[in-house]
């Protein structure tokens, strides 16, 4: 089945700029999403089809994928940005399962 | 708004069943499937299937095959979603999500507020 791979821990300071990546094979042909979950919460979608951003998420919130590599960009990170981020994707045309990243942990210094 | 609101916290024995309701409101139920997802203590998120809210059809992760069955009423735009001869391991918080316009392949948009099921003797 296809796996997903993200470091397990960013950390920035704020006003920076945090980049999270999620790794899998040619994961540059499928559509990525992006789920912010802070602690006792339910996650939220921040960016999906690999760069579009829901109503109401920041524009600090951005999205790329290409090749074996999608990352999740947040610019100009503040304290309420910390929290676990997971990518997402779905399987093959003939495999309609969908599989999440195992997740990073965004800290705020 | 639109709203996915989730049955109350349940305890059970190990063997037992539990059965999860998820009711929606703000959209056309029919028009979108539901996803169910959950997230054990202290661990990342894994999804557990599918169903579509139009024709009733499922998809279920490898690992739960036998043991869950996903349904919706659309007389009452809600989705339930039942796992069977539960185990300790079962213990986790449960979320259903709406899957955005155009079904399969596209993300999660709007989540419950989550289940939690606790699984002990």
């Amino acid at each position: 089945s296809y796996v997903l791979t993200q470091p397990p821990s960013v950390s920035v300071a704020p006003g920076q700029t945090a980049r999270i990546t999620c790794g899998g094979n040619n994961i540059g042909s499928k559509s990525v999403h992006w789920y912010q979950q802070k602690p006792g919460q339910a996650p939220v979608l921040v960016v999906y089809d690999d760069s579009d951003r829901p109503s109401g998420i920041p524009e600090r919130f951005s999205g790329s994928n290409s090749g074996n590599t999608a990352t999740l960009t947040i610019s100009r990170v503040e304290a309420g940005d910390e929290a676990d981020y997971y990518c997402q994707v779905w399987g093959s045309s003939s495999d309609l399962h969908v599989v999440f990243g195992g997740g990073t942990k965004l800290t705020v210094l | 708004q639109v709203q996915l609101v989730q049955s109350g916290a349940e305890v059970k024995k190990p063997g037992a069943s539990v059965k999860v309701s998820c009711k929606t409101s703000g959209y056309t139920f029919t028009n979108y499937g539901l996803s169910w997802v959950r997230q054990a203590p202290g661990q990342g998120l894994e999804w557990l299937g599918w169903t579509s809210a139009y024709n009733g059809n499922a998809n279920y992760a490898q690992r739960l095959q036998g043991r869950v069955t996903m349904t919706t009423d659309t007389s009452t735009s809600t989705a339930y979603m039942e796992l069977r001869s539960l185990r300790s391991d079962d213990t986790a918080m449960y979320y259903c999500a709406r899957i955005m316009a155009g079904g399969t392949g596209r993300a999660f948009d709007v989540w419950g507020q989550g289940t939690m099921v606790t699984v002990s003797s």
